[in-house]
């Protein structure tokens, strides 16, 4: 089984400003991890996965995160963010190969400030 | 259709009445998921279907919960006797293949009144 921490349950960053939002996971086997964003109202919409490969991944909006497995995180970060980025944020982690259930965080709402 | 469609986006419902919730997932998909999304919570795995074949329903909370998706397409999520703790949204996702990107539909919000 995995889990997912998401220790910070808002952050607010003024616009222009960097970002860095904080996800934790747990697991015996190895890992795929994902970030989501939901706007309010709207579905799931998915910024990057990491399943293999190079730890640091590229997403859409300018968004990446790096996947560092003996810390078992996968922080999300944005060098600048704009008013738009204002959403939750989930990170999510599912077994890999095959069919495997995703398992999500509690999520983070990002606040940006004008 | 372009994306996961859901309907209805909401439903108010009294306790004790049945509901059903539908999705209609990407064309040609063939996994379908059904998550629960309790106010200020993340999406909670409900259960899982590879074409018609349910495969994983381990995390419907109750046998008041049942889900189908007989001709491997639609699919229905069906609450009996509907409770206060159910008011939730109720999110579905397809995805065409194993490793690939599951996309979501916007979601059904039921409130039990």
């Amino acid at each position: 089984a995995q889990s997912v921490t998401q220790l910070d349950s808002q952050v607010p960053v003024f616009e222009e400003a960097p970002v860095e939002l904080r996800c934790n996971y747990s697991s015996s086997v190895s890992v795929y991890l994902f970030w989501y964003v939901q706007y309010p109202n709207q579905g799931l919409q998915l910024l990057l996965k990491y399943l293999s490969g190079s730890t640091l991944v590229k997403g859409i909006n300018g968004f990446e995160a790096e996947f560092n497995k003996s810390q078992t995180s996968f922080h999300l970060r944005k060098p600048s963010v704009h008013i738009s980025d204002t959403a939750e944020y989930f990170c999510a982690v599912s077994g890999s190969g095959g069919y495997q259930k995703v398992t999500f965080g509690t999520g983070t709402k990002l606040q940006v400030i004008p | 259709g372009a994306g996961v469609s859901q309907s209805p986006r909401y439903k108010v419902a009294k306790r004790g009445q049945d509901v059903a919730l539908r999705c209609d997932p990407i064309s040609g998909h063939v996994s379908l998921f059904w998550y629960q999304q309790a106010l200020g919570q993340g999406p909670e795995f409900l259960t899982y279907f590879q074409n018609e074949a349910q495969l994983d329903k381990s995390g419907l909370p109750s046998d008041r919960f049942f889900a189908e998706r007989p001709e491997g397409s639609v699919s229905t999520l069906k609450i009996q006797r509907t409770q206060q703790e159910d008011s939730a949204v109720y999110l579905c996702a397809s995805q065409a293949g194993y490793n690939t990107e599951a996309f979501f539909g916007q979601g059904t919000r039921l409130t039990v009144v």
